[in-house]
């Protein structure tokens, strides 16, 4: 089976641009989750799609948004970049709750 | 609530144990564990569920104490391709699949 998958891999904006990440879950993963990591804030939980409906939301200003696909293809926005976006954007599949979250290699954003 | 782990770094001379702890604040549903190398995504480790359910790997075990809100993660024998960054997520009921991560643990083993 393949794995969670992400793109692009790596990406170089400036600040006020904005960006969309993609994220394509393991076949039959119909929950997607978005993570931000940063050396300073680790680990940050953004928000979670299910069945093209977002379940859940971390705090994260509203520039940071997402959606989700009817083949469970998820995508993340994130509108004005700032310097302070710049981090490591994972998503996670899983297939239901608590079940184990798969994540994908990530897309490494720097904001200049 | 960030889970709280310790330590947060380890150093071991291969084939030594090693025990990581991770401690919530909060009513813990379910505990996963994950490495992380440099430049990598987590791996997935181990899930520890409420009532027991324990899922995960054959070399490396946890323990999930609901009493104490706190989990560990057991590395017996480890070797060199253990060293990476050790994180756990705690998640409740209410939170969906929300995981919550610990700072980290930096464990490196040695030769």
């Amino acid at each position: 089976k393949a794995g969670v998958t992400q793109t692009p891999r790596y990406l170089i904006k400036t600040r006020g641009q904005q960006v969309t990440l993609s994220c394509s879950p393991i076949s039959g993963h119909r929950s997607v989750s978005w993570y931000q990591q940063t050396p300073g804030q680790g680990l940050q939980f953004l928000f979670e799609y299910f069945s093209e409906t977002q379940r859940n939301k971390g705090n994260f200003p509203g520039r940071f948004s997402g959606r989700q696909f009817s083949n469970s293809r998820s995508e993340m926005n994130v509108s004005t970049l700032e310097l302070g976006d710049s981090a490591l954007y994972l998503c996670a599949s899983s297939l239901a709750l608590p079940e184990t979250q798969y994540f994908g290699p990530g897309t490494r954003l720097l904001v200049l | 609530q960030q889970p709280v782990q310790s330590p947060q770094a380890v150093i071991l001379r291969e084939g030594e144990d090693a025990v990581i702890n991770c401690s919530s604040s909060k009513a813990l549903y379910s505990v996963h564990w994950y490495r992380q190398k440099h430049g990598e995504a987590p791996v997935f480790l181990m899930i520890l569920l409420k009532g027991g359910e324990q899922k995960g790997h054959e070399k490396i075990s946890a323990s999930f104490n609901e009493k104490k809100q706190q989990s560990s993660l057991y590395l017996t024998a480890s070797q060199l391709s253990y060293s990476g960054t050790y994180f756990c997520g705690t998640g409740d009921k209410t939170s969906g699949s929300r995981l919550t991560f610990g700072e980290g643990t930096q464990l490196t083993v040695n030769p």
